[in-house]
């Protein structure tokens, strides 16, 4: 089944404490993305990628970092987390440039940061 | 991407037919519409996306008139499980933009029994 995983679902976790929050797809997908949602806010997103070890920021980097070591993996790092990152957080994946704007989204993962 | 506007919420009933209009006086020529909805504590998934006049799949069916100044997605007899968040948005697909999609508030549909 095509899908994108992310791991962990929940999380809670102290201020400073790192954290990795893993995102996998398995449709060979070049692009993949990061987005945080925040009630009245919508979704912002934090990082993408164009493919394996191409990065860019996206609306809201800060406090974040990504890799992309191999095309199906795009981890989400919080070097020192602050309660400001508490949100719910969704990994996204497509191909980049067809001729269509469907992105896949994964199931999401909620950090509570106190 | 374009600004788009689209209603806070909306209210519908079982077997009822939903659509929901969406306003982007802005649009670009290259610029194509996408819709995805949301339902609580998922990731958005794609509905259907169009350029001009009229598109069907087996979800929907999105309405552009000749100007393209705005669209209206359309729900066919909703059931309870359609209630969802519903999001418009417009970009040109040509651009290396990041593929970054931008979602505004979005369309709050509530169905009833």
């Amino acid at each position: 089944e095509a899908q994108v995983t992310q791991n962990p679902r929940y999380l809670i976790t102290v201020t400073g404490k790192k954290l990795t929050v893993t995102c996998s797809q398995n449709m060979n997908h070049e692009y993949m993305s990061w987005y945080r949602q925040d009630p009245g806010l919508g979704l912002r997103q934090i990082y993408y990628s164009m493919n394996v070890e191409v990065t860019d920021k996206g609306d809201v980097p800060e406090g974040y970092k990504v890799s992309r070591k191999e095309k199906r993996n795009f981890p989400l790092i919080l070097e020192s987390p602050s309660p400001n990152q508490t949100s719910l957080y969704f990994c996204a994946s497509s191909h980049p440039g067809g001729i269509s704007y469907e992105q896949y989204f994964g199931p999401g993962t909620r950090l509570t940061v106190t | 991407l374009a600004k788009t506007t689209q209603p806070i919420s909306m209210d519908s009933y079982e077997g009822q037919e939903v659509n929901i209009t969406c306003s982007h006086n802005n649009i670009a020529t290259n610029d194509y519409i996408t819709w995805y909805q949301q339902f609580p504590s998922q990731g958005p998934r794609f509905i259907i996306q169009g350029y001009k006049t009229k598109v069907t799949n087996e979800v929907a069916s999105l309405f552009i008139p000749a100007d393209r100044k705005s669209s209206t997605l359309s729900l066919p007899r909703v059931s309870l499980s359609d209630t969802a968040v519903y999001y418009c948005l417009v970009g040109d697909l040509g651009k290396a933009a990041g593929n970054k999609l931008t979602f505004g508030g979005g369309t709050r549909v509530l169905v009833k029994p």
